[in-house]
């Protein structure tokens, strides 16, 4: 069974501080996906990145990236230089793949909670 | 391009009553997933459809179903609700062998 693992729950911050979201993962398959989701206040989940499990070169976009490692099933998150409009809910979640392409169900970690202080 | 949309946003029902909640996706997706986000149990996977087919299903009760039309447009309904059904009830789209899933607002259920 796969499992997604965010052990901090809540990270407050004051802005303009980098700040760093954990993701530990679990699963035996070999080919999976891992992804990140915004949740602000209104509640609608935003897609942020998708990873698949044969690419392991980091990310960047802007003030964000993103940190995949298999050696350690982790995928973590960093935002520089936060702002205060990065408040919200940040969930990471993995997929595993599906025979005849695309991806299955996702499952979700229990979200970290991002409070960046003006 | 219109995002997924879920209607209604907001229903109060009471216990033992059946709910249906509407997702119309992303023209052109073709896969709509479901999800339950609750305080204790978070998000959680409930079922896919594709082509009007259940693909997929997660762990759930039998009172918890679904359905698909030929436009996409899918129904999720619950009976004999429970007051643990209250949740945020979660709709994301997709392409055809895609893997990134793009959610709507949800339908915040309370049972009473």
């Amino acid at each position: 069974a796969q499992k997604v693992t965010q052990a901090q729950t809540e990270i407050s911050v004051v802005e303009k501080e980098d700040v760093t979201l954990d993701c530990v993962y679990e699963t035996r398959d070999t080919t999976y996906y891992l992804f990140w989701y915004k949740q602000p206040p209104s509640g609608e989940l935003v897609f942020l990145i998708r990873r698949n499990s044969f690419d392991e070169q980091n990310e960047i976009s802007g003030r964000y990236s993103w940190n995949f490692q298999k050696s350690t099933s982790s995928f973590n998150f960093t935002i520089t230089a936060s702002q205060v409009v990065d408040s919200a809910v940040y969930f990471c979640a993995l997929s595993e793949a599906r025979s005849g392409g695309g991806a299955d169900g996702l499952t979700f970690g229990k979200g970290t909670h991002l409070i960046i202080q003006p | 391009k219109a995002g997924v949309t879920q209607t209604p946003r907001y229903l109060i029902k009471t216990r033992g009553q059946q709910v249906t909640l509407s997702c119309s996706p992303i023209s052109g997706h073709r896969s709509v997933s479901w999800y339950q986000q609750t305080p204790g149990q978070g998000l959680q996977f409930l079922f896919e459809y594709f082509s009007e087919t259940q693909r997929n299903k997660g762990n759930f009760p039998g009172r918890f179903s679904g359905r698909q039309f030929s436009n996409s447009r899918s129904e999720m309904n619950v009976s004999t609700l429970e007051l643990g059904d209250s949740a945020l009830y979660l709709c994301a789209s997709s392409l055809p062998r895609s893997y990134e899933q793009y959610f709507g607002p949800g339908t915040r259920l309370t049972v009473t």
